[in-house]
């Protein structure tokens, strides 16, 4: 089993739409929690932290939920140019990263 | 620059042959990671420096696979006799502090190797 294991997608919606991808982790002990964002043949880039109060930076949300071991994020009123891969990453001793969740978003 | 710079940006080579791979942090920054994405997939962890010393390597896929960063700023991942399954995205990430724990980091471009 993957130590952090996301929906691979595609997700198609369209522009406005809102949409919601979850990630789950194995092992209790992570520490911390981000969502990355990455383009096709780009880089990855830091979307938002996940605290486990959850937090909200404009349209998106991320929720942390350490018993279930699970995290989720929500986009709303989404746009052309949310379409890219969402990456989930873990920190436990290392950066784990999910294989990543593609989103097309169509007008 | 501003960001994380990796050279090449393309790199083919034969079987056999070895490589280098090079990564400028962001000035300053303490953590520099590297790590391998294939097609597809999530990167995945290779190792990790804190400054010149390199405090985990445990994902390092064998001993073909060597990193180095002498003066704690640019780094270089070397691959010994690549094979064919070496072939990926290899990305280099910096982060301004020690360890791990809520540090974002910032990834370079990548250096996509493709091993005929």
């Amino acid at each position: 089993r993957k130590e952090v294991e996301q929906d691979p997608g595609p997700f198609n919606v369209p522009e406005g739409a809102t949409v919601a991808f979850n990630c789950t982790y194995s092992n209790s002990a992570s520490q911390s929690f981000f969502w990355y964002r990455q383009d096709c043949r780009k880089e990855p880039k830091l979307l938002m932290s996940v605290y486990s109060s959850g937090n909200e930076d404009g349209r998106f949300t991320a929720q942390l939920n350490r018993a279930s071991q699970y995290i989720s994020l929500l986009i709303r009123d989404s746009k052309l140019s949310d379409s890219a891969t969402y990456l989930c990453v873990v920190n436990i001793d290392d950066m784990r990263f999910g294989a990543g969740t593609r989103l097309t978003v169509k007008p | 620059g501003a960001g994380v710079s990796q050279s090449p940006r393309y790199k083919v080579a034969k079987r056999g042959q070895d490589v280098a791979l090079r990564c400028d942090p962001i000035s300053g920054h303490v953590s520099l990671f590297w790590y391998q994405q294939a097609l597809g997939q999530g990167p995945e962890f290779l190792t990790y420096f804190q400054n010149e010393a390199q405090l985990d390597k445990s994902g390092l896929p064998s001993d073909r696979f060597f990193a180095e960063r002498p003066e704690g700023s640019v780094s270089t991942l070397k691959i010994q006799r690549t094979q064919q399954e070496d072939s990926a995205v290899y990305l280099c990430a910096s982060s301004l502090g020690q360890g791990l724990a809520n540090q974002p980091q910032h990834f370079g471009d990548g250096t996509r190797l493709s091993i005929l």
